[in-house]
């Protein structure tokens, strides 16, 4: 079966520029989560989507970052404006039903770089 | 908030000997804890799950302990070989947020 996909790779933008970045879920998932991960730590939850709803967003900052999840399978996740702080891997992983306990499977993330 | 630390430090060890992996938290007792694998420009893969009601679970040359008392968990490579070189995640539910550690990079010397 084919994994969590996300692209771009790599992004390069200046300081208060937009970026926005794609996340396909294993098909049939219900449950899917974008991360931020900056160098040298561990995955941080920005929000979690089960089906189009979200069922956690508290550690996103609401002021430049939304995501959405329309139709319930692919995702978006935007910054807008971008901060040199914003430079990080981020992930999306999607799991089946999102019940506790259950595995999470991740993309390969993309790469951004805020000069 | 729940915090979580791993070994700061870089662990090498020599191919064949035991690596092990520590993870403390502090405050909230999680149900279950999760450990991942994550090598260079990938996301993590999940290893293995242990449940507050499980002293240890094993896969293959992997172990894994959970001591509540200690607030810790223990993670055990035997066996180690090169190609489990990479940077080890734990990763627990408490209250409504998930949780992941900081990490710990392993490197398996020939």
């Amino acid at each position: 079966e084919a994994g969590v996909a996300q692209s771009p790779r790599y992004k390069i933008i200046e300081k208060r520029q937009s970026v926005a970045f794609w996340c396909n879920p294993i098909s049939g998932h219900a449950t899917l989560y974008w991360y931020q991960q900056i160098l040298g730590q561990g995955p941080k939850l920005l929000i979690q989507f089960q089906n189009n709803g979200v069922v956690d967003d508290s550690q996103l900052p609401k002021d430049r970052f939304s995501a959405e999840r329309l139709k319930g399978v692919d995702s978006t996740l935007k910054i807008q404006p971008a901060k040199l702080e914003d430079s990080a891997v981020y992930l999306c992983a999607s799991s089946p039903t999102g019940s506790r306990g259950e595995t999470q499977y991740f993309g390969p993330g993309t790469r951004l770089l805020v000069l | 908030s729940q915090k979580i630390e791993q070994n700061s430090e870089a662990l090498n060890i020599q191919e064949g000997k035991t690596a092990t992996l520590t993870c403390n938290y502090t405050n909230y007792s999680p149900a279950y804890l999760q450990w991942y694998r994550q090598d260079p420009g990938r996301g993590p893969v999940f290893l293995l799950l242990i449940r507050e009601n499980e002293k240890e679970k094993r896969k293959e040359r992997l172990k894994v302990t959970f001591d509540t008392t200690l607030k810790q968990s223990l993670f055990h490579i035997t066996a180690s070989q090169p190609a489990d070189s990479a940077t080890y995640l734990c990763a627990q539910f408490t209250g409504n947020q998930f949780y992941f550690g900081t990490g710990t990079s392993l490197t398996v010397i020939p």
